[in-house]
């Protein structure tokens, strides 16, 4: 039973394209999490959703925008796709917001998406 | 200089020892966070803590607040454990997530 699903788990695709990532969790979590870890293996957090209240990290450009349908699903848009944004993209789902408790974060496997 | 700090960058070991890997911050924090990222790239959230001492299995973490530091042990390390250790702080009264470079851990058997 996987507790967090990401697809695709590969995606290659062109600038300037518009692309989705899906993450669901069957964890019954109520927090979830994208975070970017980049080409010097360096993680950034992107965002925090909880309970309907969107998290943004303020660096994160207003291109990638979180989607979420239910609770179990975080989906992660890219609009207008850069080179730059050539990265690992993880999702996470933790029972509360981390920060504000010692809950465990469960992770997903990872989407390489690379921008040509 | 980065907010959170790790050392050693790199660290090899003989399978048996005594492994420490710190965590080091300069601003005041609501919990830290130990993760461990395998070499196939698979991420896996060890210790959550905001004070005191944690263990898990091999695993023992600490974090001592006034001093702004933290520190992850692993006894009996085992080529196992070989992995990238990352620590990553949450600053207090705000929504921000720091993360260090990492720790490149080698147990050789």
């Amino acid at each position: 039973d996987t507790a967090v699903s990401q697809t695709p788990k590969y995606l290659v695709t062109q600038m300037g394209n518009d692309k989705s990532i899906k993450c669901e969790q069957n964890l019954g979590h109520d927090t979830m999490y994208w975070y970017k870890q980049d080409s010097k293996k360096f993680l950034k957090i992107m965002f925090s959703y909880n309970n309907k209240e969107l998290i943004i990290n303020e660096t994160v450009p207003n291109r990638f925008s979180p989607k979420s349908p239910d609770k179990a699903h975080l989906n992660l848009h890219i609009n207008s796709l850069e080179l730059g944004d050539s990265a690992v993209y993880f999702c996470a789902s933790s029972l509360q917001l981390a920060g504000t408790s010692t809950d465990t974060q469960y992770f997903g496997p990872g989407t390489r998406l690379t921008v040509l | 200089k980065n907010e959170v700090e790790q050392s050693p960058q790199n660290l090899t070991a003989q399978e048996g020892e005594f492994i420490t890997i710190n965590c080091s911050y300069s601003v005041g924090i609501s919990a830290l966070h130990w993760l461990q990222q395998h070499p196939g790239g698979g991420i896996v959230s060890l210790f959550m803590l905001s004070s005191g001492k944690k263990k898990h299995g091999r695993l023992i973490a600490t974090i001592n607040i006034q001093e702004k530091h933290s520190s992850l042990h692993i006894t009996a390390s085992h080529p196992r454990d070989s992995a990238v250790y990352i620590c990553a702080a949450f600053i207090i009264n705000t929504d921000k997530l720091i993360f260090g470079t990492g720790t490149r851990l080698q147990v050789f058997p």
